[in-house]
């Protein structure tokens, strides 16, 4: 069975960074694309960013946090990372982990998401 | 950069069938998936590629996409597929559509 676990969500101020980390248990980590995909509160999905598996260009970001967020991975710890710097209310929202699967980018297993509010 | 476009809400009375919309430009061309996140919940895969169904995932869940438009349909429906429902596709980066709050009268 999948397991995502996120961690590192809470309480910054404005300006401020987070690390957050996500566990990945159950399958060949090192072989499959993982993601961060956050939600507003009360509103819908947003992507993030995207990490590959494997070689040539290998990370990806939304244009609102380009700049400012860095995604890496550990593949001997099967743990995702997502380092947010620069911090604004915008960035308020819950952060959720996101495998992807074997078609065409699309997120077959999730984790239960980690908090991460900017606030003064 | 590309859109795609859902309908805020949609309401069935429960046993009747709910079609969801998504439009974008030339979306046929695309591969779509589709999401259901309940309430307090993380998202969960429901339609990949347009129209297949991840193991486990009811036969009343079904996908079309053609033109302009895919369609998720839900026949039967039930109190539980009350949630917020995303379409979702690959361009040259990762798109959502806005998310429809499916309502169960």
């Amino acid at each position: 069975e999948v397991k995502l676990l996120e961690s590192g969500g809470g309480l910054v101020q404005p300006g401020g960074s987070l690390r957050l980390s996500c566990e990945a248990s159950g399958f060949s980590f090192s072989s499959y694309a993982m993601n961060w995909v956050r939600q507003a509160p009360g509103k819908g999905l947003e992507w993030v960013s995207t990490i590959n598996s494997i070689g040539g260009i290998r990370e990806f970001y939304g244009d609102s946090v380009k700049g400012r967020f860095t995604i890496s991975r550990d593949n001997s710890k099967s743990t995702l990372y997502l380092q947010m710097n620069s911090l604004t209310g915008e960035d308020t929202g819950v952060y959720y982990c996101a495998k992807r699967g074997n078609g065409y980018y699309e997120f077959d297993s999730w984790g239960q998401g980690t908090l991460v509010t900017v606030s003064s | 950069s590309y859109v795609l476009t859902q309908p805020p809400s949609v309401s069935v009375a429960p046993g009747k069938t709910a079609r969801i919309t998504c439009g974008g430009d030339n979306i046929g061309r695309q591969s779509v998936h589709w999401y259901q996140q309940r309430p307090g919940q993380a998202p969960i895969l429901i339609i990949y590629y347009n129209s297949d169904r991840p193991s486990g995932i009811p036969e009343r869940f079904s996908g079309s996409n053609s033109g302009r438009t895919a369609t998720l349909t839900i026949g039967r429906v039930e109190a539980g597929d009350e949630a917020d429902y995303y379409c979702q596709v690959y361009t040259d980066h990762v798109v959502f559509g806005g998310g429809t709050k499916l309502t169960v009268l």
